[in-house]
């Protein structure tokens, strides 16, 4: 099976700007889970989406937004970007059938805010 | 406040040493993960534990999960600088929490 998928693996934007992430699970996952990583915070759950429906969310502000299609194929939205904004967005995907399946996780976009 | 402690935070060791590390919490979890991660890439499973007092082994790392699956702990025995990386621990509880790490460095 292949693996968890993200695109675009590295961005430049600036501050203001938005931005669109994209996940692809591994087949048969229904689960998607974004996460933010950081040197300082770690990493810092965003949200779970599970049969396009948001199904736990993290303590990050509206910027952050997130959807799921029917394919599970899931995308994250960075609206407004500040510096602070800059970290590896990670994705990863589970089965869903329990909140605290066994997650498997893409490479990550990093992304940098100047 | 992390919902897992990891200690230590770094481990700078020779090729050949053991070593091991930890995750602890005051909660209860439904199972628990190990994943390593290298710069720059998204973290890789190691391991799941599911039952208390469980004991799994992968090659020269040995995993266990505490009796009351609250803590658990990974030992690596002679290690080598291909283990190199951070080292998380997460566990399932009303979503998946992860502990902050252990950056673990093995030198030649």
């Amino acid at each position: 099976k292949a693996g968890v998928t993200q695109t675009p693996r590295y961005l430049i934007k600036t501050r203001g700007q938005q931005v669109t992430l994209s996940c692809s699970p591994i087949s048969g996952h229904r689960s998607v889970s974004w996460y933010q990583q950081t040197p300082g915070q770690g990493l810092q759950f965003l949200f779970e989406y599970f049969s396009e429906t948001q199904r736990n969310k993290g303590n990050f502000p509206g910027r952050f937004s997130g959807r799921q299609f029917s394919n599970s194929r899931s995308e994250m939205n960075v609206s407004t970007l500040e510096l602070g904004d800059s970290a590896l967005y990670l994705c990863a995907s589970s089965l869903g059938d329990r909140v605290a399946d066994t997650q498997y996780f893409g490479p990550g976009t990093r992304l940098t805010v100047l | 406040t992390q919902l897992l402690e990891q200690s230590p935070q770094f481990l700078s060791i020779q090729e050949g040493e053991n070593l091991t590390v930890y995750c602890n919490s005051s909660s209860v979890f439904s199972s628990l993960q190990w994943y390593r991660q290298e710069p720059g890439e998204g973290p890789v499973l190691l391991v799941t534990v599911v039952t208390g007092g469980e004991v799994k082994k992968l090659k020269r790392l040995t995993f266990q999960f505490g009796d009351a699956r609250k803590d658990s702990s990974l030992h690596i025995t002679a290690a080598q600088p291909g283990d190199t990386g951070l080292y998380l621990c997460a566990g399932g509880h009303n979503d998946m929490r992860f502990g902050a790490g252990t950056r673990l460095t093995v030198k030649p």
